[in-house]
């Protein structure tokens, strides 16, 4: 079975700062995707990012970009120019190829502050 | 975008009742979820369902049922709420292959409290 760890319950970050959030996982699989889930204080989750095992390069979504390690089986998350509205919770998610069901982390809360 | 819509944001409800949590989404997905957040576990898998009428286990399944009689709709059941299911749930819908398709889309959440 798979599992996904963040090994940070909590981060803080001061603004226009560069933070690194960590998530490792588990799998005997090939292939599979990589997700950076973000959930603000009472709000919606939204994607943050995605990376496709398959793909060397690592994903890169404006501010937001990965360190995809697959033979270490790691895959942070690099927030650059921290803002107040980054502050959220912050989910790493694992999904096998063509199963659709993600697997989830723990979890990390990251608070932005001026 | 991609619409996921939940019922309620907020429910109480006694222990022993029959509970209802519903999830619309707007972009003819096959793929449905009801996941439970609980701090320090992060999302769960409670069911999924891949078309109509079609569903499977996810992790943590006891306690509750589902139904998928349209595509757009999927329903979570709690058959007798007990304290201990009291939890944020979310709904997520994915086209097939929803990995290629950037991944789930998330409903806000309904925050259930069973007294």
């Amino acid at each position: 079975a798979q599992t996904v760890t963040q090994s940070q319950p909590e981060m803080s970050v001061q603004e226009a700062e560069t933070v690194t959030l960590s998530c490792t996982y588990d799998t005997s699989e090939n292939n599979y995707y990589l997700f950076w889930y973000k959930q603000p204080p009472s709000r919606q989750m939204i994607l943050v990012i995605r990376q496709e095992a398959y793909k060397q390069q690592n994903a890169t979504e404006n501010r937001f970009s990965v360190n995809f390690q697959k033979a270490a089986k790691s895959f942070s998350l690099k927030i650059s120019d921290s803002q107040l509205g980054d502050t959220a919770m912050y989910f790493c998610a694992f999904m096998k190829h063509n199963t659709d069901k993600l697997i989830f982390g723990t979890g990390t809360r990251l608070q932005v502050f001026p | 975008d991609v619409k996921v819509t939940q019922s309620s944001r907020y429910l109480v409800k006694r222990t022993g009742e029959k509970v209802f949590l519903e999830c619309v989404q707007d972009m003819d997905h096959e793929n449905m979820f009801w996941y439970r957040q609980d701090p320090g576990l992060g999302l769960r898998l409670i069911y999924f369902s891949y078309d109509v009428k079609m569903k499977e286990k996810g992790d943590i399944p006891e306690g509750y049922s589902v139904s998928r009689e349209k595509k757009e709709r999927f329903s979570l059941i709690l058959e007798s709420a007990s304290t201990n299911q009291t939890s944020m749930y979310l709904c997520a819908s994915s086209p097939s292959q929803g990995g290629l398709a950037g991944g789930p889309h998330f409903g806000p959440g309904t925050r259930l409290t069973v007294t």
